[in-house]
């Protein structure tokens, strides 16, 4: 089945470094992919879209100067987190879709959980 | 706007009991459905998808339904087992975008 690899899975970081993490479908291809944060015992909320060789789309409220996103080849994604600070500490996910269309369903990555001390 | 809505909240049942997991929604024009499972700090996994052509799907101990008239799907697992304790969420894909709606969940504990 299609699998999405994230890394790294967790990872902590001073305050005011950056920290990039990566999101690849290993065995598909996916001009798409989304990116989630998620606090403890609370849904996943959307905070950007990944569109590849163009611009992230990204959700009200999201600031796209702190979170970078990249999205290079068909395969893999990035998000760095610029600047982090203890509120940035969270868990996040990404997520993507087939390129080959609709009936395919979305595929999940394992998470990171960044922890900014 | 698309709401979706999972029933039960939080589910205990002891080890081999069958149990039932629901995901209302509100807007029907859709083109599949999806169940995940999350377990504690960790991804989504993927568990079945529904084609809205289709009424049900099978895998293993897991059977989802789905009926898109009434905008309800069903997540039916047989004989739990202490490894099936997880959240489980439902999903469907947002109108006239690419991502997903997502359920409120439903956090099933199976006590051995």
């Amino acid at each position: 089945g299609a699998v999405v690899s994230q890394h790294p899975s967790w990872v902590i970081c001073k305050s005011g470094t950056s920290v990039k993490i990566e999101c690849r479908s290993l065995d598909f291809q996916a001009t798409t992919m989304f990116w989630y944060r998620q606090f403890p015992k609370q849904s996943l909320m959307l905070m950007a879209t990944s569109n590849e060789g163009s611009k992230a789309t990204y959700e009200q409220g999201v600031e796209k100067d702190k979170f970078l996103i990249n999205h290079a080849s068909l395969t893999l994604s990035t998000l760095t987190v610029t600047s982090a600070h203890p509120e940035d500490s969270s868990f996040y996910i990404c997520s993507a879709r087939d390129i080959k269309g609709a009936d395919y369903g979305y595929t999940f990555g394992s998470g990171t959980r960044l922890t900014v001390v | 706007k698309q709401e979706v809505t999972q029933i039960p909240a939080a589910l205990s049942v002891p080890e081999g009991e069958n149990l039932v997991l629901n995901c209302s929604f509100t807007d029907s024009a859709i083109y599949n459905l999806q169940w995940f499972r999350q377990d504690p700090g960790k991804g989504l996994t993927s568990l079945l998808l529904i084609q809205s052509s289709q009424r049900e799907q099978t895998s293993g101990r897991l059977n989802a339904s789905l009926d898109k008239s009434s905008g309800r799907s069903t997540l039916y697992i047989a004989a739990s087992q202490p490894g099936d304790s997880a959240t489980y969420l439902c999903a469907v894909p947002r109108t006239g975008a690419n991502n997903l709606f997502f359920g409120t969940g439903t956090r099933l504990t199976v006590i051995p």
